[in-house]
């Protein structure tokens, strides 16, 4: 099946430094992909809809500035969390959608922990 | 993307049959219902979806009934790895790029020896 390749799958960073997450689709194009945020015992949130080429999309509540979602090409989109601090640890999803199919499918999730 | 109900949480023994309901009624004509579940600290996992004929993969079955407001999803031997929280999605399958995934708060299943 169809593979979503996430990196790094667990992080650990000191409060105030940035960290990238990436979101990798390997055998398929995916013009779309969608970030997600867990926290435990919860749900996922969708925290933006990246598009390749353009803008990401942001959720309500979701800082544009604080989480920078970069799509550059159509296998890879990048979620920078900024100034991170203890509040933004949490477990990060991302879902491609195949171009040719429509079928979304996800990463693997990365955690983030702030100290 | 219609809204579902499902119950918060289950236990199923070992090797029985376990059957997850959710409630869509207000599902349209054009939405499929999709299972995912998610194993802890792991993303989402595709288990089968449908749009009004019951379906059969390697993993499980999906029952709708005929008025789609409702389905069930049955994992026929479960086994202790099957343990995990499953989420019942109503979206229109393909779509457009907006067409995301919108998750509820799902059953988590606890599959016991």
């Amino acid at each position: 099946g169809a593979v979503v390749s996430q990196h790094p799958s667990r992080v650990i960073c000191k409060s105030g430094t940035s960290v990238k997450i990436e979101c990798r689709s390997l055998d398929f194009q995916a013009t779309t992909m969608f970030w997600y945020r867990q926290f435990p015992k919860q749900s996922l949130m969708l925290m933006a809809t990246s598009n390749e080429g353009s803008k990401a999309t942001y959720e309500q509540g979701v800082e544009k500035d604080k989480f920078l979602i970069n799509h550059a090409s159509l296998t890879l989109s990048t979620l920078t969390v900024t100034s991170a601090h203890p509040e933004d640890s949490s477990f990060y999803i991302c879902s491609a959608r195949d171009t040719n199919t429509g079928e979304l499918f996800f990463g693997e999730g990365s955690r983030l922990t702030v100290l | 993307d219609a809204k579902t109900t499902q119950p918060t949480s289950m236990d199923c023994a070992e090797g029985r049959a376990a059957n997850l309901p959710c409630n869509h009624s207000t599902i349209s004509g054009n939405e499929y219902v999709y299972w995912y579940r998610q194993i802890h600290s792991q993303g989402p996992q595709y288990i089968i979806h449908g749009l009004k004929n019951n379906e059969t993969n390697e993993m499980a079955s999906l029952i709708i009934t005929e008025d789609r407001k409702s389905s069930t999803l049955i994992l026929p031997h479960a086994t202790l790895r099957d343990t995990a929280v499953y989420y019942c999605i109503v979206r229109v399958a393909g779509g457009n790029a907006g067409n995301m995934l919108t998750f509820g708060g799902g059953t988590r299943l606890m599959v016991k020896p």
